[in-house]
């Protein structure tokens, strides 16, 4: 199936630090979407982006979508704890119709 | 409540004998969606249904069935399990087909032990 790589596997980092992560695939992608699990917890959709070069926010969170749109990046600026959690990015292929595919996950600590 | 349930939570179960994973939501989504998360592999998705009666394969199919009767349910059937199919599942649903950024609503996650 599609190979999503996202890196890195885990970080930790002191509370207030930001936060840098990325995703890459080995086609091209119509959708990125950026989640958070939490733990015994499902999915939260956190950001989603549509099309090659989008820059998207929501709070200290930011997003792009990169111009091969083989890439994209997460960035959490200035951390709190409740940032803790697995960062997960996902997205469909052109290819592929309805499938969605998930990145291997960003396990985040925050050290306060 | 906006939701999607799954039941049960948690499940041990010896290989071979017949299960089914339910899944639920109440807010009348069209596209539903199994996934398993697995150590290292992140989460993978197993089948999905545009629709009633329309469901198609995922990147992981074998060894799993589903059905959608009705648009709210959509429950993961696993004929004859085997202990390679011990992982954490989730089922998922947004509003229309999970493109263009539609919102997949997870449900809680239900963690199956094939012994």
């Amino acid at each position: 199936g599609q190979q999503l790589n996202q890196s890195p596997q885990s970080m930790f980092i002191q509370e207030g630090e930001d936060v840098s992560m990325n995703c890459t695939s080995s086609s091209i992608f119509n959708t990125w979407l950026w989640y958070k699990q939490d733990p015994g917890e499902g999915p939260v959709l956190l950001i989603a982006l549509y099309k090659a070069g989008e820059l998207t926010s929501n709070g200290r969170l930011t997003a792009q979508f990169g111009i091969t749109r083989k890439d994209s990046f997460l960035n959490i600026s200035a951390s709190i704890p409740s940032d803790v959690g697995i960062y997960f990015c996902a997205g469909q292929p052109s290819q592929m119709g309805n499938q969605f595919y998930f990145g291997t996950g960003t396990s985040l600590t925050v050290i306060p | 409540e906006a939701q999607v349930t799954q039941n049960p939570r948690y499940l041990i179960t010896v290989t071979g004998k017949k299960l089914t994973v339910t899944c639920s939501q109440n807010m009348n989504h069209e596209y539903m969606s199994w996934y398993r998360q697995d150590p290292g592999l992140g989460l993978r998705q197993i089948y999905y249904s545009m629709n009633v009666e329309v469901t198609d394969k995922g990147d992981v199919p074998e060894g799993y069935k589903v059905s959608r009767k009705e648009k709210r349910n959509f429950p993961l059937i696993l004929e004859s399990p085997s202990p390679n199919q011990t992982s954490l599942y989730f089922c998922a649903s947004s509003l229309r087909r999970g493109g263009l950024g539609e919102t997949q609503y997870f449900g809680p996650g239900t963690r199956l032990l094939v012994l």
